[in-house]
């Protein structure tokens, strides 16, 4: 499996954007570009994902560089609330295994 | 609501006492699996099931068996736990046809004494 690369740790101030970022330069063609994050004492639950072109959603955004080698979650006004541990994945088309690393523990700060 | 549940959610139990942690959802999905969560090395993948009646290995079976007879059910065996099988136990599920979203439970905290 393609592997990710993401800072252990993360603060942010509350109400401020949060960009989070990963490394994944060993991406194939095939690879999708997953994110998930893990709230305290809950299971991991799905953010964003992407291929090649920048998504956005309601939770989040996601920019992927043009040569796919690294990508970037954009929380665009963090709360108390997106305090969790957030895993970059990538994830082969066909395939449903995700393939979890260590993730990024985002701390908010009021 | 679109949810998997398990049971139970937190469990005590003892060196060889056969057990059963429940995982079901309730969005007709096709593919399911169980995860373990250990500190340091993140979600790890103990199997997972393509329909009725088919599942396979994930990368940290041993020790473990499942079943998949019913679409919506999918439970993790443990025959003879031991210590090392202490751990936070995730079960997942998802319609590879079209959603790409994998929904996660609530997780089961066992300990193996």
């Amino acid at each position: 499996d393609a592997k990710t690369t993401q800072p252990n740790s993360m603060e942010s101030n509350e109400e401020e954007p949060v960009h989070l970022p990963c490394n994944h330069s060993t991406i194939s063609g095939t690879d999708y570009i997953h994110w998930y994050r893990q709230l305290p004492s809950q299971g991991p639950e799905y953010v964003i994902h992407g291929l090649t072109s920048n998504v956005n959603n309601r939770m989040a955004s996601l920019a992927i560089a043009e040569d796919r080698k690294s990508s970037t979650l954009i929380l665009h006004r963090a709360t108390l609330r997106d305090a969790a541990v957030y895993y970059c994945i990538l994830r082969q088309f066909g395939n449903e295994k995700l393939t979890f690393g260590t993730g990024t523990r985002l701390t908010i700060i009021p | 609501e679109a949810q998997v549940t398990q049971n139970p959610r937190y469990l005590i139990t003892v060196t060889g006492k056969k057990l059963t942690v429940t995982c079901s959802q309730n969005m007709n999905h096709e593919y399911m699996s169980w995860y373990r969560q250990d500190p340091g090395l993140g979600l790890r993948q103990i199997y997972y099931s393509m329909n009725v009646e088919v599942t396979d290995k994930g990368d940290v079976p041993e020790g473990y068996k499942v079943s998949r007879k019913e679409k919506r059910n999918f439970p993790l065996i443990l025959e003879s736990p031991s210590p090392n099988q202490t751990s936070l136990y995730f079960c997942a599920s998802s319609d590879y046809i079209g959603d790409e979203t994998q929904y996660f439970g609530p997780g089961t905290r066992l300990l193996v004494l």
